[in-house]
């Protein structure tokens, strides 16, 4: 099974602009979870979708958004970028609730995009 | 909200053994979850734990009281590749992960 794959792997842009994530999960995960990593804060989250559902929300400004596709596939987009928005962000894919244990939600992270604001 | 406190730096000796404590804060506590991280690499799942008690896998065993919101993970013959970060994760009901800020371990030879 190939495993979650993210795109672009490194990114570099300026304040101001926008950009979009792009996040395959496992095949056969419908949930996708949207986290922030940087030195200072640790790993943040910042939404999860199932089912092309938003289903929570992190403690993000609503520059960030996301969404998903019918084929489970999700994108965040961040707009109007500042300087803090540097950081790795991490795509997860989980089976989600419909899992066989309801209990049972192990995430499984991409590699990262690397999102470098000037 | 929800609080996740574990220690930001740990080292020890490669060979011992080490144990990384993890307390939380939670409503709708669904799993808690531990994951390593090694420099410049996404997190990689280690162990749950939903239910009281000790799970054991290998040379890494972690440990979970309700009760008390803590949790350990505990590292057997230590190597010197498992200097690393190591998250704790408190999953809820309603599917939400939260992360600790991480324990930076150093293996020493």
């Amino acid at each position: 099974k190939a495993g979650v794959t993210q795109t672009p792997r490194y990114l570099i842009k300026t304040r101001g602009q926008q950009v979009t994530l792009s996040c395959s999960p496992i095949s056969g995960h419908r949930s996708v979870s949207w986290y922030q990593q940087t030195p200072g804060q640790g790993l943040q989250f910042l939404f999860e979708y199932f089912s092309e559902t938003q289903r929570n929300k992190g403690n993000f400004p609503g520059r960030f958004s996301g969404r998903q596709f019918s084929n489970s596939r999700s994108e965040m987009n961040v707009s109007t970028l500042e300087l803090g928005d540097s950081a790795l962000y991490l795509c997860a894919s989980s089976q989600g609730p419909t899992a066989p244990s309801s209990s049972y939600n192990e995430q499984f992270f991409g590699p990262g995009t690397r999102l470098t604001v000037l | 909200g929800q609080n996740i406190d574990q220690p930001t730096e740990m080292t020890a000796t490669e060979g011992a053994i080490v144990q990384i404590n993890c307390t939380y804060q939670t409503s709708g506590f669904n799993g808690l979850f531990w994951y390593q991280q090694h420099a410049g690499e996404a997190p990689t799942f280690l162990s749950y734990n939903v239910l009281d008690g000790l799970e054991e896998k290998g040379r890494f065993s972690s440990f979970l009281s309700r009760s008390k919101g803590y949790s350990y993970l505990l590292l057997k013959e230590l190597q010197m590749k498992d200097s690393a970060s190591y998250l704790c994760a408190v999953n809820t009901n309603a599917g939400k992960s939260t992360f600790g800020d991480g324990t930076t371990l150093t293996v020493k030879p």
